[in-house]
């Protein structure tokens, strides 16, 4: 079935440092997901890329969906302490259910 | 509009009880999905519920159950407890489901502890 992984599992970095995490499916999707779950929280969404190649920005959070639409990646230039939490990806793939990576644990140093 | 709200937030059974938890969805969502949240183990499916069928269902033993009920509310049951499923429940709701586009809103979970 339709695996996503996500890669790091843990990142650790100094406040104003950059961060980035990766997706990658065994699959073709059709659409790519990311939802970020502070602390003590539950997931929120965050966006979603459905577009061969598309890049998408929230401020000094980037978000890319690959050209062949099996990865993406989350970019968040000089991180700050509100960036602390769990970062999750999960890929949609027409007729399969939504599945979710195994989340990118962000913890920062101030 | 409200959003997902599970209840209790918390729990705490002994080994060999069973237990339900409750999840509302947004008004107007039909799909609702459930999660066993443990450290470092991310986000396991446990199944998805859509206009009181169930959709679909991952991998956790006969023990773990559901049902959704007409107007989209939902519950999950767990017989004979063991250790490890202590964990936070997670339910996520959508209009259309996990065979979709669409954006999942989670509730604030139901965190279970079993001594």
């Amino acid at each position: 079935g339709q695996q996503v992984m996500q890669i790091p599992q843990y990142q650790h970095v100094q406040e104003g440092e950059d961060f980035t995490t990766y997706c990658n499916s065994s699959t073709t999707l059709s659409n790519i997901q990311w939802y970020k779950q502070r602390p003590g929280g539950h997931p929120v969404f965050l966006i979603q890329l459905v577009k061969s190649g598309e890049v998408k920005k929230q401020k000094r959070l980037t978000f890319q969906f690959g050209e062949a639409k099996k990865n993406s990646s989350l970019h968040i230039t000089a991180t700050q302490t509100t960036d602390v939490g769990t970062y999750f990806c999960a890929g949609g793939a027409g007729a399969q259910k939504l599945v979710f990576g195994q989340g990118t644990r962000l913890t920062i140093n101030p | 509009k409200a959003g997902v709200t599970q209840t209790p937030r918390y729990l705490i059974k002994t080994r060999g009880q069973q237990v339900t938890l409750s999840c509302s969805p947004i008004s107007g969502h039909r799909s609702v999905s459930w999660y066993q949240q443990t450290p470092g183990q991310g986000l396991q499916f446990l199944f998805e519920y859509f206009s009181e069928t169930q959709r679909n269902k991952g991998n956790f033993p006969g023990r773990f159950s559901g049902r959704q009920f007409s107007n989209s509310r939902s519950e999950m049951n767990v017989s004979t407890l063991e250790l490890g499923d202590s964990a936070l429940y997670l339910c996520a709701s959508s209009l259309a489901g996990l065979f979709s586009t669409d954006t999942q809103y989670f509730g604030p979970g139901t965190r279970l502890t079993v001594l």
